[in-house]
């Protein structure tokens, strides 16, 4: 059997702080990166994608930042609630659009 | 809509016997993906598949895993013969291609596999 499993980096925040989950990434060619939102027995949940040609996207209480210069990708959520509680998984695309690679995650755990 | 749909939701079976996954794509959707999610190597790609044809299959295993699209609303997943190594979560999830559109995948809840 396996005796060893990936060690996910756990992010441990308060609640109503505000969170940032990084990522970095491989391959210079990937022009596509997507954040997932992984809760316990559930599939992954798109939250948020950015296109190489920007640097930094918005959406509701999540912000997505793009430094292409040392392939680096962030997620900041704003205000940091229990239900924020998950894995987050960054993905970028490779070898065409609708083929994506996915990151080892990162468990983010909100301290009420 | 209902989301993407996968059946069954929990799988045990023996060493040696086949197992079938089945997957329903969101309705309009061209793409369809197998992702398999375990401890020891992540989210990987298995297959995926565009207008029912399969596109790239480089993350299939080993012969004994297969995977069909007969129509645009139905997948399966097929191992044969299974062993305990299979043992993972095996997700589906689909995703509409047009260019500049969002490429979000919609995710299934997944299949739970244990073999014994």
């Amino acid at each position: 059997g396996e005796s060893v499993g990936l060690h996910l980096p756990t992010l441990s925040v308060q609640e109503g702080d505000n969170s940032i989950i990084n990522c970095a990434y491989s391959n210079s060619a990937s022009d596509y990166f997507i954040w997932y939102k992984q809760e316990s027995g559930k599939g992954p949940q798109f939250i948020i994608d950015i296109r190489s040609n920007m640097d930094k996207r918005q959406g509701q209480r999540v912000t997505v930042l793009l430094n292409k210069t040392v392939k680096h990708l962030s997620l900041q959520i704003a205000a940091t609630q229990p239900g924020d509680s998950a894995v987050y998984f960054c993905a970028e695309n490779r070898g065409g659009y609708q083929k994506v690679t996915f990151g080892t995650g990162t468990k983010l755990q909100v301290i009420p | 809509d209902a989301g993407v749909i996968q059946s069954p939701r929990h799988e045990v079976t023996e060493m040696g016997q086949e197992v079938t996954l089945r997957c329903k794509p969101i309705s309009g959707h061209d793409y369809l993906f197998w992702y398999r999610q375990t401890m020891m190597r992540g989210l990987e790609l298995l297959i995926y598949f565009n207008n029912n044809v399969p596109i790239d299959d480089s993350g299939m295993p080993e012969d004994r895993f297969s995977a069909k699209m007969p129509n645009a609303s139905f997948s399966t997943l097929k191992i044969q013969p299974s062993e305990p190594r299979d043992s993972a979560v095996y997700f589906c999830a689909s995703s509409f291609g047009r260019r500049r559109a969002n490429y979000g995948y919609t995710f299934g809840s997944g299949t739970r596999l244990t073999v014994v």
